[in-house]
């Protein structure tokens, strides 16, 4: 069984501050973890993924999370919000590559970025 | 260009009335899912497939039907829809290559029961 648990449904932050969005995971198998995000009224896009390498991952626009196995957690982080960055982010897990639960990808509740100037 | 499609996109219809929501991709995925999507709620899983004939259910199968006859498509069913099934429903593919295991999603169908 996995799941998925985004800790605040909504965040607030100032232009330029530091953006940290929560997520912690629970999977019996090594998992794979993902950053999703979702701008009003379009589909998900990929913002980054774990699959067993870098425990640091660098995403797009400026995007990073960090896998920690020890806390189950994946946060991710931005230094520096920016307007653009406002949108609903998903952190999704599945098990890995020729498991049994590798087509199984399980959202968590998403996180709303607010981002004032 | 690289691309999931649904149709339609958006759908209005009434209660028992069967319907199906089309899902394409044009990557060469081995696999393909159907989530739907409810406010508070996050994205939830339907049903996935593997492969072509390979399918299996995920978090909330109950009132949907799907079909993999080619590997393309990938239909998502409901035989008789319930206010219940309102919801925002995406259809992903993903495979292997350098993107492997990232899901490409559609646009999104909106659809609603009355």
């Amino acid at each position: 069984a996995q799941s998925v648990t985004q800790l605040g449904s909504h965040v607030s932050v100032s232009e330029g501050a530091l953006v940290l969005l929560r997520c912690n995971y629970s999977s019996s198998v090594p998992p794979y973890l993902f950053w999703y995000v979702q701008y009003p009224n379009q589909g998900l896009q990929l913002l980054l993924k774990y699959t067993s390498a870098a425990t640091l991952v660098k995403g797009i626009n400026g995007f990073e999370a960090e896998f920690k196995k020890s806390e189950t957690s994946f946060h991710l982080t931005k230094p520096s919000a920016h307007m653009s960055d406002a949108a609903e982010y998903f952190c999704a897990v599945s098990g890995s590559a020729g498991g049994t639960s590798y087509g199984k990808l399980t959202f968590g509740q998403g996180t709303i970025l607010t981002v004032h100037p | 260009e690289a691309q999931v499609t649904q149709n339609p996109r958006y759908l209005i219809t009434v209660t028992g009335k069967k319907l199906t929501v089309t899902c394409s991709q044009n990557m060469n995925h081995e696999y393909m899912s159907w989530y739907r999507q409810d406010p508070g709620l996050g994205l939830r899983q339907i049903y996935y497939s593997m492969n072509v004939e390979v399918t299996d259910k995920g978090d909330v199968p109950e009132g949907y039907k799907v079909s993999r006859k080619e590997k393309r498509n990938f239909p998502l069913i409901l035989e008789s829809p319930s206010p219940n099934q309102t919801s925002l429903y995406f259809c992903a593919s993903w495979g292997g290559g350098s993107s492997y295991n990232e899901q490409f999603f559609g646009p999104g169908t909106r659809l609603t029961v009355l």
